[in-house]
C-alpha cells in the first residue's frame, strides 16, 4: 500500500483542465516539501513533468502546473490535449527515501 | 545531453542474483550535485524506488528490499550497479536507472531493462 494516494483513473475532453491529486496518507512521508510528477507513455521511461511542488524543467509545457494544500499535492493540466494521455505518478522525498503515489490512468477523451 | 543505458540480463532464475548495470554518458557520474538511483515497475504496475547511492558510495535504500539490494559505483568506468539476491517472480519488473537532484526528482531516466524472474 502507497504512502501517496492518488486516483486511479481521471478524464477530460480536449481544451478542459484535470487535476489530479496526492495525498499524504504516512508520516513516512516526511515533510512532503518535495513533490514530484511524473508523466509515462505506454512502454516508455517516466518524464519530469514538475518538481518541488510547482516548478517545470526545461521544455516542459506551461499547461501542467503543480501546487500542494496540506497533506495533498495536485498536478493540473490545462488545456487538455490527445497527447497528454498517460499515466501519472507523484512522488515525495526525504532526505533518504523516494515514495511513489500509486499512480493515475489519464484518459482524453 | 545526459543519457542513462541499463544493461544485464532479461531473465534471471528464482533464489539467484539480479545484477544490472547503468552506464552513463554526457556527464560525469563522479558529481557532487546529484544521487543516481534504481527504480523498478512491474509488468502493468506502479513505480517502486529501490534505491540511490552518491558517488562517494554512500547509499540509501528501500527498506522493503534492504537486505537483498546492493547499489554500488565505478566511476571509472562512469557506471553503476544495483545487485537483488534471491530473486522471485515478484521481481519480475522493468527496471530503470535514473539520475536524482537535490530535490529529490529524478530528471534523466535509462529506456528500462524487463527483468523476469523464471526457471
Amino acid at each position: 500500500q502507497s504512502a501517496l494516494t492518488q486516483p486511479a483513473s481521471v478524464s477530460g475532453s480536449p481544451g478542459q483542465s484535470i487535476t489530479i491529486s496526492c495525498t499524504e496518507t504516512s508520516s513516512d512521508v516526511g515533510d512532503y516539501y518535495y513533490v514530484s510528477w511524473y508523466q509515462q507513455h505506454p512502454g516508455k521511461a517516466p518524464k519530469l513533468m514538475i518538481f518541488d511542488v510547482s516548478n517545470r524543467p526545461s521544455g516542459v509545457s506551461n499547461r501542467f502546473s503543480g501546487s500542494k494544500s496540506g497533506s495533498t499535492a495536485s498536478l493540473t493540466i490545462s488545456g487538455l490535449q490527445a497527447e497528454d494521455e498517460a499515466d501519472y505518478y507523484c512522488s515525495s522525498y526525504t532526505s533518504s527515501s523516494t515514495f511513489f503515489g500509486g499512480g493515475t490512468k489519464l484518459t482524453v477523451l | 545531453q545526459l543519457q542513462l543505458q541499463e544493461s544485464g540480463p532479461g531473465l534471471v532464475r528464482p533464489s539467484e542474483t539480479l545484477s544490472l548495470t547503468c552506464t552513463v554518458s554526457g556527464g560525469p557520474i563522479r558529481s557532487s550535485s546529484y544521487y543516481w538511483g534504481w527504480i523498478r515497475q512491474p509488468p502493468g504496475k506502479g513505480l517502486e524506488w529501490i534505491g540511490v547511492l552518491y558517488y562517494t558510495g554512500n547509499t540509501y535504500y528501500n527498506p522493503s528490499l534492504k537486505s537483498r539490494v546492493t547499489i554500488s559505483i565505478d566511476t571509472s568506468k562512469n557506471q553503476f550497479s544495483l545487485r537483488l539476491s534471491s530473486v522471485t517472480a515478484a521481481d519480475t519488473s522493468v527496471y530503470y536507472c535514473a539520475r536524482h537532484d537535490g530535490s529529490g526528482s529524478y530528471g534523466y531516466w535509462g529506456q528500462g531493462i524487463l527483468v523476469t524472474v523464471s526457471s
